[in-house]
């Protein structure tokens, strides 16, 4: 069954540090999403890409966020400057266009800012 | 701005037991769905209820969508251990893909 991928499963970085996190949403799949989870809280939406441009974007995402996508495959979330508060567990998600919009997601990359 | 609010936040319960969970939802969607999380891991999608009145079933799980109540639940049926993870509700804002979530609800079975 296709799913979601994420690499790095895990990435530990210092204050101030770029990270790039990758994801390959499943192939027949046109939205793009990613999302974070401080540890123990909920889910929040950061941005959705549709068609090679953004098409939502949370108050989170500011302007140390970017997104792309790089090739056929792969979307990236950079965050370019990280602070201790980026630290959490990001999740890409990818849904079809399909009535149902249901959003598939992929295991994850806790990302831990020292 | 668009609230969803989970209760209970936190259930313990015995093996063979049913319960509910509730989801309310502040504006009008068009979609709401269903999440289960294990400890550590990612979100694995239960359900998506499109409509007024959708029912859908899995096994020992049964969600359901009043939107005039905006309202949302997930029943457990004779619970099992197995069904002990944290569950979420989301609804999509404005009809953009945007999932607001709640807050989850920690479920534990205790065998």
């Amino acid at each position: 069954e296709p799913e979601v991928t994420q690499t790095p499963s895990h990435q530990v970085t210092q204050m101030g540090q770029e990270v790039i996190l990758r994801c390959v949403p499943i192939s027949n799949h046109l939205y793009f999403y990613w999302y974070r989870q401080i540890l123990g809280q909920k889910v929040e939406f950061l941005v959705s890409f549709y068609n090679n441009e953004i098409s939502e974007k949370s108050e989170i995402f500011d302007d140390q966020f970017s997104v792309e996508r790089p090739d056929g495959s792969n979307f990236t979330l950079k965050i370019r400057s990280t602070k201790l508060e980026d630290s959490a567990m990001y999740f890409c998600a990818s849904s079809a266009l399909d009535r149902n919009y249901e959003q598939y997601f992929g295991p994850g990359t806790r990302l831990t800012v020292t | 701005e668009l609230k969803v609010e989970q209760n209970p936040l936190f259930l313990s319960m015995q093996e063979g037991k049913n319960y509910t969970i509730y989801c309310n939802y502040s504006t009008t969607s068009d979609r709401l769905y269903w999440y289960r999380q294990d400890p550590g891991k990612s979100l694995e999608s239960l359900f998506v209820l499109l409509s007024n009145g959708a029912v859908k079933q899995e096994g020992r799980l049964m969600a359901s969508l009043d939107t005039k109540a905006r309202l949302s639940t997930l029943h457990i049926t004779a619970a099992v251990h197995d069904l002990s993870a944290t569950y979420f509700c989301a609804v999509d804002k404005d009809s953009n893909y945007q999932l607001i979530w709640g807050a989850g609800t920690k479920l534990i079975i205790k065998p």
